[in-house]
């Protein structure tokens, strides 16, 4: 069974702060997915990283594919209260590409900016 | 708006009862997705279709069923009702088959199971 795990799973930051957080396992994926979830809403993609080691900014958001696809890092830099949600790093597994697919999704990561 | 609509928003029922729950994927999108969000388990892939056929299973209990019809849309079955149900449930839609490819989520169906 592959397993995604998020860390740490809450998280309560003062605005213009610095945060990581970290989606570990230890099965390989072919790519892997960030999305950004509001109360009361479905969550919304930020990013899919796909080759080993990539990086990917998004504005203040960076995003890490680690070298062996088992792993991946979200970094916020100087956080601000808009980038409160939940945070969620989700798994595309080798094999289903074009057959049918379903993500693995960690159990997310709770953001909160305090102003 | 991601264009994914689901119906209802907010469902309460009883254990045991039977609920049927609906979805209109993205304008040109074949690909739906069905998923449940709990506090304990978090977001759980249950099934996927794609232009009308089942592709894709995941934690689908056999209490729970969907369907694609030819319009697209999706219905999501859900019956004999147990407390544990209780989640939200979402529904994504994508343009193509596979899960690489980036999925639009709808805004949820609460259901709470009294």
């Amino acid at each position: 069974t592959q397993l995604l795990e998020q860390s740490p799973q809450f998280l309560s930051i003062q605005e213009g702060e610095n945060l990581t957080v970290y989606c570990n396992s230890s099965s390989v994926f072919s790519s892997l997915q960030w999305y950004r979830q509001e109360p009361g809403e479905g969550p919304v993609l930020l990013v899919t990283v796909v080759t080993g080691g990539e990086v990917k900014k998004l504005k203040r958001l960076t995003f890490q594919f680690g070298d062996a696809r088992k792993d991946s890092s979200l970094h916020i830099t100087a956080a601000q209260t808009g980038d409160t949600g939940l945070y969620l790093c989700a798994g595309v597994s080798w094999g289903v590409y074009n057959q049918g697919g379903k993500l693995i999704f960690g159990q997310g990561t709770e953001l909160s900016v305090k102003p | 708006d991601s264009g994914v609509t689901q119906t209802p928003k907010h469902l309460i029922t009883a254990t045991g009862q039977r609920v049927t729950l609906r979805c209109s994927p993205r304008s040109g999108d074949l690909s739906v997705y069905w998923y449940q969000q709990s506090l304990d388990q978090g977001l759980q892939f249950l099934i996927q279709y794609y232009n009308g056929e089942e592709r894709a299973k995941g934690n689908i209990l056999e209490r729970f069923s969907a369907q694609q019809f030819p319009d697209l849309h999706s219905e999501l079955n859900l019956s004999s009702l147990e407390l544990g149900d209780s989640a939200l449930y979402f529904c994504a839609s994508s343009a193509r088959t596979s899960s690489g490819n980036e999925q639009f989520f709808g805004p949820g169906t609460r259901l709470t199971v009294l």
